[in-house]
């Protein structure tokens, strides 16, 4: 398996506060992903990166930011946190040479009361 | 865009019988990857097996195989002598590779079956 971290593992932070979630690759994968997990509708995909600073929006997006000024580092940002971004948060990461195939961190828990 | 459809959202079986999850998928795209995934009690997120679009051959991994109709776009998953250990979440994916237009290499999730293995 890939060595993928993500750091916090478990957070409880109040409305209105940022936050940010790490996640960290020792794989030199050029893609990485922030995936949340709720009930009833599996994974999805927030924002993407293709390689360093070079990143894109997924399908729920709306509240969250990016960065990626490393190769191994991908950081994901609740600018104002709200109650429905209480959610499980994966970190996933791939290459193209491995098969395409993703890996997953072991995600992280958020609750925003 | 693809949607990936699971409707199974819970199956059972007993241990060591057979079991088949379902997983259709919509795509216009002729060249693609799907990915079963199995997520246990723990929510680690594990690749079960992969299957490109190009092969005819359908993929196995010891007690896993999928049975891939890509006219029909479907993508079933076939667990033989089931175990214990195979209780889990099991998440149907689709993936179109990144292209000279950019986009791609991103996972499409279907909503899940919760397979339960009883003694």
């Amino acid at each position: 398996d890939a060595g993928i971290t993500q750091s916090p593992r478990h957070k409880v932070t109040e409305t209105g506060t940022p936050v940010t979630l790490r996640c960290h690759q020792t794989e030199n994968h050029r893609y990485m992903y922030w995936y949340r997990q709720d009930p009833g509708h599996g994974l999805r995909l927030i924002h993407y990166s293709y390689g360093v600073k070079d990143t894109d929006k997924g399908e729920v997006s709306d509240g969250y930011s990016v960065s990626r000024s490393k190769t191994e580092d991908f950081l994901l940002t609740l600018e104002s946190a709200t109650s429905s971004q209480t959610s499980v948060y994966f970190c996933a990461s791939g290459k193209a040479s491995s098969g395409n195939t993703i890996y997953f961190g072991e995600g992280s828990w958020l609750t925003v009361v | 865009a693809q949607t990936v459809t699971q409707s199974q959202p819970e199956m059972s079986v007993q241990e060591a019988e057979t079991v088949t999850l379902s997983c259709t998928y919509d795509t216009s795209e002729n060249n693609y990857y799907l990915f079963w995934y199995k997520q246990p009690p723990s929510r680690q997120m594990i690749l079960v097996i992969r299957q490109e679009a190009y092969k005819q051959q359908n993929a196995t991994e010891n007690r896993f195989s999928v049975n891939f109709q890509k006219a029909a776009k479907s993508f079933s998953l076939k667990i033989s002598d089931s175990q214990l250990g195979d209780t889990a979440m099991y998440f149907c994916a689709f993936m179109k590779p990144r292209g000279v237009t950019g986009g791609g290499n991103k996972l499409t999730f279907g909503t899940g079956t919760q397979l339960k293995v009883e003694l």
